[in-house]
């Protein structure tokens, strides 16, 4: 059975900080990882997609690393805004299958 | 761009009823997969359909089903509905022609089973 895991479950930043968190996954097997961004009564929302060993992908404040030989990416927010709260979700594709398995997500809140 | 659509977007059944959820796909987008989410659980993979083929099918009972339009609609059925069954049901579409395409997610279809 394949685990992704995600760490904290939620955090709670002030506003203006910088917070990261992270996602563990097999690291056998590597094809792709997603990270996606739902906030509260939408739906959710890609943000990257990272497929090689080393990747780092940016966007506006938002940022991601990826290891696939530890079997871990880190999603870094540099400058929280109240619009950055949100769950943040990654998923693992293994190679062969056509299918994201999800992590449970971080709650992130980011307090005025 | 039209986004995903899904209808109904909510939905109120009892135990025993079967049910059909919709899902519209990005326009050109092939591939539609389903997820459930359910209270403290993550999202987990259904079904995924492409070309109206179910290519790969998550650890779900018989009980849900789906299938593809030429189209790529696509629908979900559940039979004989339980408590658990009560969830919020995603779709979304991609490209999906290299894997690692980015999905495109609907609002979901929130099911309550009484």
């Amino acid at each position: 059975i394949l685990n992704v895991e995600q760490s904290p479950q939620s955090l709670h930043v002030q506003e203006g900080d910088s917070t990261n968190f992270t996602c563990s996954f097999p690291s056998s097997n590597f094809y792709a990882l997603h990270w996606y961004r739902w906030e509260t009564a939408k739906s959710p929302e890609a943000l990257f997609v990272m497929t090689l060993n080393g990747d780092e992908k940016k966007k506006g404040r938002i940022s991601a690393t990826l290891n696939t030989k530890e079997g871990y990416s880190y999603l870094y927010i540099k400058g929280s805004q109240p619009e950055d709260s949100a769950t943040y979700l990654c998923a693992f594709i293994i190679q062969g299958a056509q299918k994201l398995v999800f992590g449970q997500g971080t709650r992130l809140t980011i307090n005025p | 761009k039209a986004g995903v659509t899904q209808t109904p977007r909510y939905l109120i059944k009892t135990r025993g009823q079967q049910v059909t959820l919709s899902c519209s796909p990005i326009s050109g987008h092939r591939s539609v997969s389903w997820y459930q989410q359910t209270p403290g659980q993550g999202l987990q993979f259904l079904f995924e359909y492409f070309s109206e083929t179910q290519r790969n099918k998550g650890n779900f009972p018989g009980r849900f089903s789906g299938r593809q339009f030429s189209n790529s609609r696509s629908e979900m059925n559940v039979s004989t509905l339980e408590l658990g069954d009560s969830a919020l049901y995603l779709c979304a579409s991609s490209l999906w022609d290299r894997v690692v395409d980015e999905q495109f997610f609907g609002p979901g279809t929130r099911l309550t089973v009484l």
